[in-house]
C-alpha cells in the first residue's frame, strides 16, 4: 500500500497570504494519479487537482498543483476566508489511498 | 445536474445488518466507475472499494474485502454498500463519489454524494 504523509498538519496564515501543502508518497506515484480534495467543516470532499497539477471544473486558479515522483504540492496562491478547510491529496494508480489531511486556518 | 443522493442516517445495533444507497442522476449510471469512501468521527478519508455498475466488476481495499459489500442496480441508477453484521467500529460517515471520466479506470472522484452517518451502538 502507497501511504501519503501530509505536512505540516495545521496552517495558521491570513487572508492574501500564500499556502504550500505537501504530500510525499512512500514510493513513486505516477503524477496522473495524484489528485487533491478540499472539505470543508461538515460537507462532502470536493476535487480541486487531478492529474497532480490540473484544475478541477469550477475551481479557482488560485489552486495550483505540482510535483512528481514522490512529492507533490498544493499551493493556494492568495487565501481567502472561503479556503478554510482541511486539503487530502489521493493516490488512485493502485489501491487508492488518502494522505491525513492538511487544515488551513485562516487568521 | 450530475448528482449523488445519498440514503439517511441509520442508527444500529452491534450485529445488525445494513444496506445503505447512492441514486445517481444526470449521466449515464452504468459507465461511470463509483467508489466508497469512509470518515470515521474527526479522522480523514479511506477508500473501501468501487463499483462499475455496467458489469458490476466490484473491487474493494484490502482493509475492507470481506467486511462490506458494493453492489449496483442499473434499473434504478443507484448503488449499494452493505454489510451483514455490523460492528461500533464501523460508526463512521460514508461516502459514495464518481469517477471523473466515462468508463475510465483509474481515476479521481469528481463528483460526492452528500454522506450516511451510520451509528453502531447497543
Amino acid at each position: 500500500e502507497i501511504v501519503l504523509t501530509q505536512s505540516p498538519g495545521t496552517l495558521s496564515l491570513s487572508p492574501g497570504e500564500r499556502a504550500t501543502l505537501s504530500c510525499r508518497a512512500s514510493q513513486s506515484v505516477s503524477s496522473t494519479y495524484l489528485a487533491w480534495y478540499q472539505q470543508k467543516s461538515g460537507q462532502a470532499p470536493r476535487l480541486l487537482i487531478y492529474a497532480a497539477s490540473s484544475r478541477a471544473t469550477g475551481m479557482p486558479d488560485r489552486f495550483s498543483g505540482s510535483g512528481s515522483g514522490t512529492d507533490f504540492i498544493l499551493t493556494i496562491s492568495r487565501l481567502e476566508p472561503e479556503d478554510s478547510a482541511v486539503y487530502y491529496c489521493h493516490q488512485y494508480g493502485s489501491s487508492p489511498t488518502f494522505g491525513q489531511g492538511t487544515k488551513v486556518e485562516i487568521k | 445536474e450530475v448528482q449523488l443522493v445519498q440514503s439517511g442516517a441509520e442508527v444500529k445495533k452491534p450485529g445488525e445488518s445494513l444496506k445503505i444507497s447512492c441514486k445517481s442522476s444526470g449521466y449515464s449510471f452504468r459507465n461511470y466507475w463509483i467508489g466508497w469512501v469512509r470518515q470515521m468521527p474527526g479522522k480523514g478519508l479511506e477508500w473501501m472499494g468501487f463499483i462499475y455498475p455496467g458489469d458490476s466488476d466490484a473491487r474493494y481495499s484490502p482493509s475492507f474485502q470481506g467486511q462490506v459489500t458494493i453492489s449496483a442496480d442499473n434499473s434504478i441508477n443507484t448503488a449499494y454498500l452493505q454489510w451483514s453484521s455490523l460492528k461500533a467500529s464501523d460508526t463512521a460517515m460514508y461516502y459514495c463519489a464518481r469517477h471523473r471520466r466515462y468508463a475510465y479506470f483509474p481515476d479521481a472522484f469528481d463528483i460526492w454524494g452528500q454522506g450516511t452517518m451510520v451509528t453502531v451502538s447497543s
